[in-house]
């Protein structure tokens, strides 16, 4: 499975715009580039997901490099409801949909 | 929304002994995964299950670990023999027919 850089943490503060990015050089063709996020003591949740255009939707939108080696996940204005663990993944469109996590980076949000 | 829903929310169980960790998936939702999360640690895949039978299995999940739909509906996880390493967050997630998936709010399990 190809692997993601993400940094451990970040601080935002709040109601300002967040970039989480991700590094992923040895992504392949057929990767879609996941992100979930977790809040403290509770499950993942999903974020958004794309394959090579930037996507947005309610949470968050995604920036995916030209050369697809890196993107970024863009929290338009935080909360601090969005203080979590946010976890860029890579899953390989021939599996069997598992996803295989990194340490994600801590995104702390000051009030 | 729908939700994924676990049970127990917390189980303390003595080496050595069986736990039964259940999941209720969303309704529809045909494929099925087990991950677990070791306190302070990165989420780690155990299984994936689809049509009654195991698509893929990590490492981890060894022959202490089963999986199945035992009434069509509820998803488990059973751990035969437990051992200390075995404490950790247990998530059940289930997904439709498209990418994302859905993480029930999961199980601490202690084992003393």
């Amino acid at each position: 499975d190809a692997k993601t850089t993400q940094p451990n943490s970040m601080e935002s503060n709040e109601e300002e715009p967040v970039h989480l990015p991700c590094n992923h050089s040895t992504i392949s063709g057929t990767d879609y580039i996941h992100w979930y996020r977790q809040l403290p003591s509770q499950g993942p949740e999903y974020v958004i997901h794309g394959l090579t255009s930037n996507v947005n939707n309610r949470m968050a939108s995604l920036a995916i490099a030209e050369d697809r080696k890196s993107s970024t996940l863009i929290l338009h204005r935080a909360t601090l409801r969005d203080a979590a663990v946010y976890y860029c993944i890579l899953r390989d469109r021939g599996s069997n949909y598992q996803l295989i996590w990194g340490a994600g980076t801590k995104l702390i949000i000051k009030p | 929304e729908p939700e994924v829903t676990q049970t127990p929310s917390h189980q303390v169980t003595q080496m050595g002994q069986e736990v039964i960790l259940r999941c209720v998936p969303i309704s529809n939702h045909l494929y099925f995964y087990w991950y677990r999360q070791i306190l302070g640690q990165k989420v780690e895949f155990l299984v994936s299950f689809y049509n009654n039978e195991i698509s893929e299995k990590s490492e981890i999940f060894d022959d202490q670990f089963s999986v199945e739909r035992p009434d069509g509906s509820n998803f488990t996880l059973k751990i035969r023999s437990t051992k200390l390493e075995d404490s950790a967050m247990y998530f059940c997630a289930n997904r439709g027919d498209g990418e994302t998936q859905y993480f029930g709010p999961g199980t601490r399990l202690l084992v003393l």
